[in-house]
């Protein structure tokens, strides 16, 4: 799988757009992006994945670099709540074997300050 | 709701205990994943199976090994706990599309937080 980079941690006011990078230079053809975040003491949450269109859903927007080096997830209207991890994620296109798994890195620590 | 419930939050077990830890998803997903969480580590995948009886080791499989003879319960076992297995373990399942084979979104369990004592 291709390695992801994402910034350690940022910071996001409560009610504005909170925009967190990934770099992911040597994505493959068949590799999906996917981001997930994880709130403190529980379970990742899966939030949104896509192959090279922008793509939308009622939690989060991402959008892909026309050369797929990078996405960009959105969070619209950041709260409080948004407070967590999050991890940007390449898995190949082919579920068979250990190709297709999650490879989790560090992450961004996001905090949504009032 | 697709929902993975882990059967402990917290569970204290002495050392050379045989520990079960268990599982179970509500949607029929054949996926399913165990992984540990330590500070500094990230998640580390232990085992996943994409089928009934069926299991592939993961990253860190040495000191587990799993079970899973219904798809909707995968059990991970601690032959002989040690203190290094002291950590946060999450299951996770997903279900794979058919067309592109891309999967959906893992779902996630809240997780068992074990100490080995």
């Amino acid at each position: 799988d291709a390695k992801t980079t994402q910034p350690t941690s940022m910071d996001c006011a409560e009610g504005r757009a909170a925009n967190l990078p990934c770099n992911h230079s040597t994505i493959s053809g068949n590799e999906y992006v996917y981001w997930y975040r994880q709130i403190h003491s529980q379970g990742p949450q899966y939030i949104i994945h896509g192959l090279k269109n922008n793509e939308t859903n009622e939690m989060a927007s991402l959008i892909i670099t026309e050369d797929r080096k990078s996405s960009t997830l959105i969070l619209p209207h950041a709260t409080l709540r948004d407070t967590a991890v999050y991890y940007c994620i390449v898995r190949a296109m082919n579920y068979g074997g250990s190709q297709g798994n999650l490879i989790f890195g560090k992450g961004t620590k996001l905090s949504v300050k009032p | 709701d697709v929902k993975v419930t882990q059967s402990s939050r917290y569970l204290v077990k002495r050392t050379g205990e045989k520990v079960f830890l268990e599982c179970v998803q509500d949607m029929d997903h054949e996926n399913m994943f165990w992984y540990r969480q330590d500070p500094g580590l990230g998640l580390r995948l232990i085992y996943f199976s994409y089928d009934v009886k069926m299991k592939e080791k993961g990253d860190i499989p040495e000191g587990y090994s799993v079970s899973r003879e219904k798809k909707e319960r995968f059990s991970l076992i601690l032959e002989s706990a040690s203190t290094n297995q002291t950590s946060m373990y999450l299951c996770a399942s997903s279900l794979t599309r058919p067309m592109d084979g891309s999967g959906y979104g893992y779902t996630f369990g809240s997780g068992t937080r074990l100490t080995v004592v």
